[in-house]
């Protein structure tokens, strides 16, 4: 296993600011899911994405937007940000019939 | 919609001693259940999943959990505790449908030496 990795480990933005990040799938996942964990609270899923397509979107505003890139590699976008989006956000790879992987998680905090 | 409780933010027991995490989930089909652990500062690691096969499921570190559809539990044991078990532990359900995870809020293990 390749593994899925972060991109960055941490960042701080201001209040307004958007941000991009960035996720990279294990090798042969078509599928990337998005999780927002804030303190001390579990993972909360923000959407997935199959083939390239959304195929599932939690309870998030627009303002949460992604992208999956035909190497399975994605990202995830925020805009206006605020500063409740201060979290952990952990990305996921899977493909039928195999084990869901989560990356590390990029530490984001907003001032 | 699916659901899941985890019953105890904190549960502190001693090394050696029996580790209890109880989890109780709703779901209107039949369901995924999954146990993850987080240890400070990384990501999610699967300990162990429950697809609709046996009902007792053996995950690693020898942790096990099993599916009591009549009491719609899934708690997670292991017999003797780690100090290296300390960790957040998080109890997930899913469906087949559309394969995205609701976690709990997760429970806490404090090992005491």
């Amino acid at each position: 296993e390749t593994g899925v990795t972060q991109s960055p480990t941490h960042l701080i933005k201001t209040r307004g600011q958007q941000v991009t990040l960035r996720c990279s799938s294990q090798s042969g996942h078509n599928t990337v899911s998005w999780y927002q964990q804030a303190l001390g609270q579990g993972p909360q899923f923000i959407f997935q994405y199959y083939r390239e397509e959304e195929n599932g979107r939690g309870n998030f505003p627009p303002r949460f937007s992604g992208l999956q890139f035909p190497n399975y590699s994605s990202e995830l976008n925020v805009n206006a940000l605020e500063l409740d989006d201060s979290a952990l956000y952990l990305c996921a790879s899977s493909s039928s019939g195999q084990r869901r992987l989560f990356g590390p998680g990029t530490r984001l905090t907003v001032t | 919609a699916q659901s899941v409780t985890q019953l105890g933010s904190h549960v502190s027991v001693s090394e050696g001693a029996l580790v209890l995490l109880r989890c109780n989930y709703s779901s209107s089909v039949p369901p995924y259940l999954f146990w993850y652990v987080q240890y400070p500062n990384q990501g999610l690691q699967l300990l162990l999943k429950y697809t609709s096969a046996a009902t007792l499921v053996k995950g690693i570190n020898g942790f096990e959990a099993e599916f009591k559809k009549s009491e719609t539990s899934f708690h997670l044991t292991k017999p003797s505790a780690h100090m290296s078990d300390a960790a957040e532990y998080f109890c997930a359900v899913s469906d087949l449908r559309d394969d995205k995870i609701i976690f709990g809020k997760g429970t806490r293990l404090h090992i005491l030496p």
